[in-house]
C-alpha cells in the first residue's frame, strides 16, 4: 500500500540551529515528492518538489530536500532556521500517470517551532 | 489577489444545521479539490471536481456530504445535518490541468465548528 510517514509530529529547535524534518514513503511505483508549508491560519503552500533529475532540490528560503530512492526518503533540511520558519510542514507523494489528486497522499505533518 | 478564495473563513453551526463552504479557484484553473483537516491530523482527500463534473469522490463520506462545481460560480461543499465530528478545517485547492504532478494551489481554508 502507498503511504507517507512523517515520524515527528513536533520538532522544537532554537533559532539559527539546523533542522531536519523526516519523510518516508512507501510505493511500488515511481513517485513525485513534495513538501508543503502551512503557516498559522493559512492554507498550504508548495515549498519544493522533486519530479526528476537532480535528487537535491532547494527552496527560495533556504530549505532543501534530497530524494533517496534506496531509503524511500525525502527529508527536509535547513542549516539555520529563523523564527519565521515556524509552521507546519507536510510531505506529499503523487504518482506519475494518475490524473486525479486523489492519488496525492499527504503525511500527517510536522509542527516546527522555533525558540529564540 | 488571484489566488484560491474560500468563504466563509469561519463558520459556526449547531448540530443538525447545514453548512455550505464555497471555493473559487485560481484564475485559469478548472480543477478543484476539497480536503479536510482534522485537529492534529493530516489532510484527507474528499473530492475532485471539474466544471459540472465530479471526477473522484472516493474520499467523501457516503451520507450528508455533497459537492458541486457549476458552470458558473464557485465550487460548493455542502454538509447536511452537521454533527460535532464534522468540526474541522476544509481546504480547497485548484490546479490548471489534468496532468498530475501533485502541485496544488490551496485556499486559506474554512474552519467549521459544530456546537
Amino acid at each position: 500500500a502507498q503511504s507517507v510517514t512523517q515520524l515527528d509530529s513536533q520538532v522544537p529547535v532554537f533559532e539559527e540551529a539546523p533542522v531536519e524534518l523526516r519523510c518516508n514513503y512507501s510505493s511500488s511505483v515511481s513517485v513525485y515528492l513534495f513538501w508543503y508549508v502551512q503557516y498559522p491560519n493559512q492554507g498550504l503552500q508548495l515549498l519544493l518538489k522533486y519530479l526528476s533529475g537532480s535528487t537535491l532540490v532547494e527552496s527560495i528560503n533556504g530549505f532543501e530536500a534530497e530524494f533517496n530512492k534506496s531509503q524511500t526518503s525525502f527529508h527536509l533540511r535547513k542549516p539555520s532556521v529563523h523564527i519565521s520558519d515556524t509552521a507546519e510542514y507536510f510531505c506529499a507523494v503523487s504518482f506519475p500517470g494518475y490524473s486525479s489528486a486523489s492519488k496525492i497522499i499527504f503525511g500527517s505533518g510536522t509542527r516546527l517551532s522555533i525558540r529564540p | 489577489n488571484a489566488g484560491v478564495m474560500q468563504n466563509p473563513r469561519h463558520l459556526v453551526r449547531r448540530r443538525g444545521q447545514e453548512a455550505r463552504l464555497r471555493c473559487s479557484p485560481m484564475k485559469g484553473h478548472s480543477h478543484v479539490y476539497w480536503y479536510r483537516q482534522l485537529p492534529e491530523e493530516g489532510l484527507k482527500f474528499m473530492v475532485y471536481l471539474q466544471k459540472e463534473n465530479i471526477i473522484d469522490e472516493s474520499g467523501m463520506p457516503k451520507e450528508r456530504f455533497s459537492a458541486e462545481f457549476p458552470k458558473e460560480g464557485p465550487s460548493i461543499l455542502r454538509i447536511q445535518q452537521v454533527v460535532r465530528g464534522d468540526s474541522a478545517a476544509y481546504f480547497c485547492a485548484s490546479s490548471p490541468k489534468t496532468g498530475n504532478t501533485g502541485e496544488l494551489f490551496f485556499g486559506e481554508g474554512s474552519r467549521l465548528t459544530v456546537l
